[in-house]
């Protein structure tokens, strides 16, 4: 099935520093959602987005629906060693909105 | 507030087993319900959803099934394990909403 385009696949940063990672499609979206992922637990629920050009900010994450409604950007400000994880962005597409597509993946590493 | 339950949290299995992976819902009524499996470091693949009790749609064909016996319960299951069975598996429910929220999933080792 069809997979949204994460990127970047890693990352490696130092404490403190701000990370930002995107998602895109080749398909016009009606929802983008934001999941991190810690080893060995289920995905939870950063930040849902259900209109273009919106911007929603969750404690130090922010995440934005792109205006072509093709694309979704997750920041995350002043990282912290807890931040370690996958983030996954998934979204419905206006072809299909009974499933929801998945990207790839963003591995997160902070190192203090 | 709702809460989703997996169990087993892990389990191993040999080739040729059976397999019943249970998930229940608390706190909502007629949620849509998933099954995901997710590969060591990649992304979701979605198995099995159900819109209601008895209604079950295939997304991936293979030697899983999924059934949904009650409105909050949602059981995957095998009659033959296969070694390419493993995984982490992933329930998750939806209300009104197109947000999806998971369960803490069951790691799945077949040797």
């Amino acid at each position: 099935g069809q997979q949204l385009n994460q990127s970047p696949q890693s990352m490696f940063i130092q404490e403190g520093e701000d990370v930002s990672m995107n998602c895109t499609s080749s398909s016009i979206f009606n929802t983008w959602l934001w999941y991190k992922q810690d080893p060995g637990e289920g995905p939870v629920l950063l930040i849902a987005l259900y209109k273009a050009g919106e911007l929603t900010s969750n404690g130090r994450l922010t995440a934005q629906f792109g205006i072509t409604r093709k694309d979704s950007f997750l920041n995350i400000s002043a990282s912290i060693p807890s931040d370690v994880g996958i983030y996954f962005c998934a979204g419905h597409a206006i072809y299909n909105t009974d499933k929801l597509i998945f990207g790839t993946g963003t591995r997160l590493q902070v190192f203090p | 507030s709702q809460t989703i339950h997996q169990w087993p949290a892990t389990l191993v299995q040999p080739v040729g087993s059976p397999l019943s992976l249970e998930c229940t819902v608390e706190g909502t009524s007629n949620p849509n319900l998933y099954w995901y499996r997710q590969a060591a470091g990649r992304g979701l693949q979605l198995l099995f959803y159900s819109v209601g009790i008895g209604q079950i749609s295939s997304e991936v064909p293979q030697n899983l099934s999924a059934s949904r016996p009650q409105d909050r319960q949602f059981i995957l299951s095998s009659k033959k394990l296969l070694l390419s069975d493993s995984g982490f598996y992933l329930c998750a429910w939806s209300g009104g909403s197109d947000t999806q929220y998971f369960g803490p999933g069951t790691r799945l080792t077949v040797l």
